[in-house]
């Protein structure tokens, strides 16, 4: 099993800020890097899957980072806007006996204040 | 947009009560996975099927928990008995192939047990 850290734990922006999270994985034992955007009430919803050192990704004002050699992950949002609080979950997989799996760190919250 | 549907949405139940909890994965997905998330915590892994076979339960209580695909399209995990420590989000998850592919979340069900 996987020890992944996300931080912030919780964090308040206002409107208009731009903000960043970290996501800390081991860098052995590394395939793929997952990130999703969980929303109260609905389903997590998967923004990246990255693969390679120094992958970037973008998804309109939402960005992410990949550093494998160092076992980290950066996720930004430009501009914040409400709509985007939510709970933002990283993924490493990894193999865990004869599967391959998502471990899950326990996520940031993020709150937009309009 | 093809959804992964989950019922119930929340359920109460009285500890030692049996419970169970259904998944309709989006069609033409192989590999499917249901998660427990408890409250502060990253969703974990319990049980992943390809098709109608268990890939990976190593994770799941096997004395209380159980979990079927029988033709290998909806699935449905159940608890017997019920204790207070399984109060938790169960989400379902499927994708089109296993390891490293985008996984598309249902909604979760949210089990409270009393």
């Amino acid at each position: 099993i996987l020890n992944v850290e996300q931080s912030p734990q919780s964090l308040h922006v206002q409107e208009g800020d731009s903000t960043n999270f970290t996501c800390s994985f081991p860098s052995s034992n590394f395939y793929a890097l997952h990130w999703y955007r969980w929303e109260t009430a609905k389903s997590p919803e998967a923004l990246f899957v990255m693969t390679l050192n120094g992958d970037e990704k973008k998804k309109g004002r939402i960005s992410a980072t990949l550093n494998t050699k160092e076992g980290y992950s950066y996720l930004y949002i430009k501009g914040s806007q409400p709509e985007d609080s939510a709970t933002y979950l990283c993924a490493p997989l990894g193999s865990g006996g004869s599967n391959y799996k998502l471990t899950f760190g326990k996520g940031t919250l993020l709150t937009v204040n309009p | 947009e093809a959804e992964v549907a989950q019922s119930p949405r929340y359920k109460i139940t009285e500890k030692s009560q049996a419970v169970a909890f259904w998944c309709d994965p989006i069609s033409g997905h192989a590999t499917l996975y249901w998660y427990r998330q408890i409250l502060g915590q990253g969703p974990e892994l319990l049980v992943q099927f390809q098709d109608e076979s268990v890939v990976d339960d190593s994770q799941l209580p096997k004395d209380r928990f159980s979990a079927e695909r029988l033709k290998g399209v909806d699935s449905t995990l159940k608890i017997q008995p019920a204790e207070l420590g399984d109060s938790a989000m169960y989400l379902c998850a499927s994708s089109f192939v296993p390891a490293g592919e985008t996984q598309y979340f249902g909604p979760g069900t949210r089990l409270l047990v009393l």
